[in-house]
């Protein structure tokens, strides 16, 4: 009974280049969450995605970021032509329900160094 | 403007003893409310949930308590240990957020020194 996944655990990118980060939520779990930890500062909502639906994506800047969470495989968080102010661990969560009776959990992220 | 904030942010106690940890959100009307802890480096482990209709919750040596009222939430952490060194993160879901976002406070670092 796997957790939530997220590969890769570290990214390094050139500024320029593309990054994707990849999440597989618990099995059985079809909401999934995706926030973003600066250096020194909270974790910050980014977006939140149903099987191929997008519910609320305030959190996520308008450009450059997308995400993305197909009828199969993972979620997808795409951010193209990455700065240095991207780099940050970047977390996905999942839960069974919307209500989310049973809270969340949490991968163990992705950290993003654009070089 | 749906807020948390947790204090201390960092706090170091010698083994053994008993400590709390302080979380407070500007919106009574919450959802729920979940404890993490994050070690250096890795993910988030959820400790405790309470829901909006609870007072509190315990697991082992933790036990978190909520005062919808006052806004506030405690962590009590029995009888520390060096193991117990980490992060402890403090989550919000508020009624007003239509999004089922989590609001995080920016976390209590927390040392037990053997």
């Amino acid at each position: 009974n796997a957790g939530v996944m997220q590969n890769p655990r570290h990214l390094v990118r050139r500024r320029g280049q593309e990054a994707r980060l990849r999440c597989s939520p618990v099995k059985g779990h079809s909401h999934v969450y995706w926030y973003r930890q600066l250096p020194e500062e909270g974790l910050k909502f980014m977006v939140y995605l149903q099987k191929e639906n997008i519910i609320d994506e305030s959190g996520m800047p308008k450009e450059r970021f997308s995400a993305e969470f197909p009828k199969e495989g993972p979620s997808i968080l795409r951010i193209q032509q990455v700065v240095r102010g991207d780099s940050a661990a970047y977390f996905c969560a999942s839960s069974q329900h919307k209500t989310a009776n049973y809270g969340y959990t949490f991968g163990s992220g992705t950290r993003l160094t654009v070089v | 403007k749906q807020e948390v904030t947790q204090i201390p942010a960092a706090l170091s106690v010698p083994e053994g003893e008993n400590l709390v940890l302080n979380c407070s959100f500007t919106d009574s009307a919450i959802y729920n409310l979940q404890w993490f802890r994050q070690d250096p480096g890795k993910g988030l482990t959820s400790l405790l949930l309470i829901q909006s209709s609870q007072r509190e919750q315990t697991s082992g040596r933790l036990n978190a308590s909520l005062d919808k009222s006052s806004g506030r939430s405690t962590l009590y952490i029995a009888a520390s240990q060096p193991g117990d060194s980490a992060t402890y993160l403090c989550a919000v879901r508020f009624l007003s957020d239509t999004g089922n976002q989590f609001y995080f406070g920016t976390g209590t670092s927390l040392t037990v020194i053997p």
